[in-house]
């Protein structure tokens, strides 16, 4: 069965102070790999898909790699508005059709 | 992408009661999927709802509990039957764009809390 696993929990970071969110994920075959941002109250906003060992994608702030066996979101210099839950998921290639498998999430705190 | 809307956004309901969750998306897809997020923890999948078929349930969901609809390619409606408190969760509809690469885009969710 397809794991994922997030790291840390939680992070708190002052306002310009980069730093990076694991994931760990163990799949047989990876269909890919996706990050997403989750506000409270609302549902989660897609950021990136990765598919292949080596793949980056950046927005903004954010930029996302993946190896074999994690991925990485970066956030560099973050502001206050990028306060909230980062959420990893990941779908095999012997998953029930659509099915993601997502992380417990990294709640990321950005204060002033 | 897609712009997905959920009715209601959150109900208070009591136990033995139903309640029907409503998912619209602005543009057609084939798949549309239902995901419970309880209090502080992560998504899981209900069900796949796939229009013209019935829904595919994962492994500890049943129709019994959580009949699902699909009449056509923009709607889909989830009921909660006979609802207790272990049922408090987020509900969240997603769908799959084609040609998005197996990219899911989420609904707001509907907060659903049974006293």
């Amino acid at each position: 069965e397809d794991q994922v696993t997030q790291s840390p929990e939680a992070l708190r970071l002052q306002e310009g102070e980069s730093s990076s969110l694991n994931c760990s994920y163990t799949v047989s075959g990876l269909r890919g790999l996706f990050w997403y941002r989750q506000d409270p109250g609302k549902g989660p906003e897609f950021l990136f898909t990765l598919y292949s060992a080596g793949e980056e994608k950046e927005k903004e702030r954010l930029k996302a790699t993946l190896t074999k066996k994690e991925s990485f979101l970066h956030i560099t210099a973050p502001k206050p508005e990028d306060s909230a839950t980062y959420l990893c998921a990941v779908r095999g290639t012997t998953d029930s059709w659509g099915k993601l498998q997502f992380g417990a999430g990294t709640q990321v705190v950005v204060t002033p | 992408s897609a712009v997905i809307s959920q009715k209601p956004s959150r109900d208070i309901c009591q136990r033995g009661t139903s309640l029907t969750i409503q998912c619209q998306v602005d543009s057609q897809v084939t798949m549309m999927f239902w995901y419970r997020q309880q209090p502080g923890q992560s998504l899981t999948l209900i069900a796949t709802a796939n229009q013209g078929s019935e829904a595919t349930y994962e492994s500890g969901f049943v129709i019994d509990k959580f009949p699902i609809s699909r009449p056509n390619l923009t709607f889909s409606t989830l009921t909660v039957s006979n609802m207790s408190p272990e049922d408090s969760s987020i509900y969240l509809c997603s769908v799959e764009v084609q040609g998005a690469s197996y990219e899911q885009y989420f609904g707001p969710g509907t907060r659903l809390t049974v006293t």
